[in-house]
């Protein structure tokens, strides 16, 4: 069946520094492919998706690009800030989707 | 405001009494969703359904019951819950992506359920 990898957590960083959040996947066909967000007591929200293979999602100063060729889809953003801190989930699919198991961004002042 | 209610967004029973998680959404999509959390396993899908009176397994569906009579309303059951159930629930729903066809989620602010 579709799976998700992510890196495990938690990332922790200094405020400012650059994020990576790696996400590879496992599916038939052609997926589409999303970053969902959790803030501390919260459901998940949509970040960014993309609909097909070298799409850019982006939002917030977060992106990431939809490579058909390394099955990827990692989460970068140039320069992360204290209300950055959250969980990151990486999905895959269309009507149904698979979520990885969440990376816990952790960032200080 | 569009949005996802869950309730209750915290309970605490024992095994064995029966429960219901409601979830209602006001955004007339069809597709709804619920999922469990569980520290190190992402989350899961216990049910979904494409649309009222239609309803479909997920990865984990043990244990739980769904319906769909309503368009707007997708309520969990645990018939007899186990501690083993014991985790965070998210109900969700959504409208397809006009282009893509994919579904893009809205989740509800999660059910936090303990079973002794």
């Amino acid at each position: 069946g579709d799976s998700v990898t992510q890196m495990e957590g938690p990332v922790t960083l200094s405020e400012e520094a650059f994020l990576t959040i790696n996400c590879t996947y496992t599916a038939t066909g052609y997926p589409s492919l999303f970053w969902y967000v959790q803030y501390p007591g919260e459901g998940l929200q949509l970040l960014l998706k993309a609909t097909k293979a070298d799409d850019k999602g982006s939002n917030k100063g977060f992106e990431a690009t939809y490579r058909k060729e390394t099955t990827s889809f990692h989460l970068e953003k140039g320069s992360v800030q204290v209300s950055d801190s959250a969980v990151y989930f990486c999905a895959s699919g269309r009507r149904a989707l698979t979520f990885g198991s969440g990376t816990r961004l952790q960032v200080q002042p | 405001e569009a949005q996802v209610t869950q309730n209750p967004r915290y309970l605490i029973t024992v095994t064995g009494k029966k429960l219901t998680v409601t979830c209602s959404q006001n955004m007339n999509h069809e597709y709804m969703s619920w999922y469990r959390q569980d520290p190190g396993l992402g989350l899961r899908q216990i049910y979904y359904s494409m649309n009222v009176e239609v309803t479909d397994k997920g990865d984990v569906p043990e244990g739980y019951k769904v319906s769909r009579k309503e368009k707007r309303n997708f309520p969990l059951i645990l018939e007899s819950p186990s501690p083993n159930q014991t985790s965070l629930y998210f109900c969700a729903s959504s409208d397809s992506d006009r282009l893509s066809g994919a579904n893009v989620l809205t989740f509800g602010a999660g059910s936090r359920l303990t079973v002794l």
